[in-house]
């Protein structure tokens, strides 16, 4: 057990739908990254936030959002949700934004019908 | 842009025996940190090991170990007595050490899906 949780752990939803997908840090880290899983991709970097502040985005698509909150708990909002948008959604996080490791949730499975 | 590149899409191993995974990157940056994880059939990112660039001592943890070869710029994993439980999807990664624009993301290989035979 990383320390790291993701909710839900399953998501099925239609096209067009938006989803919520809700992820908690170890305790005391500051920094939160997303990354995206899927067949095609492979593992990929979406964004990240340190302290509440967005610090980097990768490969994000516009219809994706995120937010860290005072808690510190990060949400990613995906919208206008297409069959393509099916995968593997991990949460990582580490002390500082520079920090060695970053420990990874148990992962949100997406799945667009 | 750094590219990490895994190109053993499939291993097998017997267990007891060992194994190694291939890795190699390409980078312009002299400072980073190299990681393997292991995805086993739940899904969940695990840590293996973690190599920082600067040190020239390749890093062990228990059975598994590396051969860091910088001026190559490949980074394999040997598993040593290899366990039914070692079988699973394994990632090598690259972080940059220093990033004046705060992005310390991973940049994953396509992965190498390792098979252990009782």
């Amino acid at each position: 057990d990383s320390g790291v949780t993701q909710t839900p752990k399953h998501l099925i939803t239609a096209t067009g739908q938006r989803v919520t997908l809700r992820c908690s840090p170890r305790s005391g880290d500051l920094s939160v990254y997303w990354y995206q899983q899927s067949l095609d991709q492979g593992l990929q970097f979406l964004i990240q936030y340190y302290n509440g502040e967005e610090r980097a985005k990768g490969n994000i698509l516009e219809r994706f959002s995120a937010q860290q909150f005072p808690d510190l708990h990060s949400e990613l909002n995906l919208s206008s949700l297409e069959l393509g948008d099916s995968a593997l959604y991990f949460c990582a996080s580490s002390y500082r934004t520079g920090a060695e490791t970053q420990y990874f949730g148990p992962g949100t499975r997406l799945l667009v019908l | 842009a750094q590219t990490v590149t895994q190109s053993q899409p499939e291993m097998s191993v017997q267990e007891a025996e060992t194994v190694t995974l291939s890795c190699t990157y390409d980078t312009s940056e002299s400072d980073y940190y190299l990681f393997w994880y292991k995805q086993p059939p739940s899904r969940q990112m695990i840590l293996v090991i973690r190599q920082e660039a600067y040190k020239q001592q390749n890093a062990t943890e228990n059975r598994f170990s590396v051969n860091f070869q910088k001026a190559a710029k490949s980074f394999s994993l040997k598993i040593s007595d290899s366990q039914l439980g070692d079988a699973a999807m394994y990632f090598c990664a690259y972080r940059t050490l220093y990033s004046g624009g705060s992005n310390y993301k991973l940049t994953f290989g396509k992965g190498t899906l390792l098979t252990v035979n009782p």
